[in-house]
């Protein structure tokens, strides 16, 4: 089955309101990474986070790992029409032969103006 | 622009036909990945290329063929698909950070109809 599983399934607010995701996982991990997927398009790397660490911030996205818990948020601030997408989080699990990742099945973020 | 380029990027084709999707990246990746994926449902990991050596196959049908030549190029042949293989196809290659870290850039993908 998929390890990462993410929570809500589908999330939707006003432009200029905060969003958060949220993924939870199985398995012991290198690190956990989080994708966006605009409509019909491939993944995007947005931002990776390693297992030592606890968050992590790049422009308006913050990401938390608890590696106790084996859960992970994401939050974009001030969120813009633009950041309409699918967001994955993906695991990098250890001893992961060919550098696989795990995909969970993703947050669909419809953001409205 | 990710640097991983897909053709073609929209195919329809019958359950009888022969055809082949191909992923090219110039990035200096070692290892490229093929995805399937289905409306909503998870990315399906299909197959990994490590050194264009094929370092899994996550059982799937004889119907897809992986093939890798080199470390840029990457194809997957088909042939006598069903209507249910319809989805969009995700290839990727992976880039090697510090420490022993991997992430992976993807190409826009192949929207595959069989009719």
């Amino acid at each position: 089955s998929q390890q990462g599983e993410e929570d809500p399934q589908a999330l939707s607010i006003q432009e200029g309101e905060n969003a958060t995701m949220n993924c939870s996982y199985k398995t012991s991990i290198n690190n956990l990474q989080w994708y966006r997927q605009n409509s019909g398009r491939g993944l995007v790397h947005l931002i990776l986070i390693r297992s030592n660490e606890r968050e992590k911030h790049s422009g308006r996205l913050r990401v938390t790992l608890d590696t106790s818990k084996k859960s992970s948020s994401l939050l974009i601030t001030a969120s813009r029409a633009a950041d309409t997408a699918s967001y994955f989080c993906a695991t990098d699990p250890f001893y992961s032969e060919g550098g696989k990742l795990i995909f969970g099945q993703g947050t669909e973020l419809s953001v409205k103006p | 622009e990710t640097g991983v380029t897909q053709t073609p990027r929209h195919l329809v084709m019958g359950m009888t036909n022969k055809k082949s999707l191909k992923c090219e990246q110039h990035l200096g990746h070692n290892a490229m990945y093929w995805y399937k994926q289905s409306a909503k449902k998870p990315l399906e990991l299909m197959f990994v290329y490590s050194l264009e050596e094929r370092v899994e196959n996550n059982s799937v049908p004889s119907r897809f063929s992986p093939e890798c030549p080199n470390s840029s190029h990457l194809f997957l042949h088909l042939h006598t698909l069903q209507p249910e293989d319809s989805a969009l196809y995700l290839c990727a290659s992976r880039q090697r950070l510090g420490g022993g870290q991997n992430i992976q850039y993807f190409g826009a993908g192949t929207r595959l109809s069989v009719l």
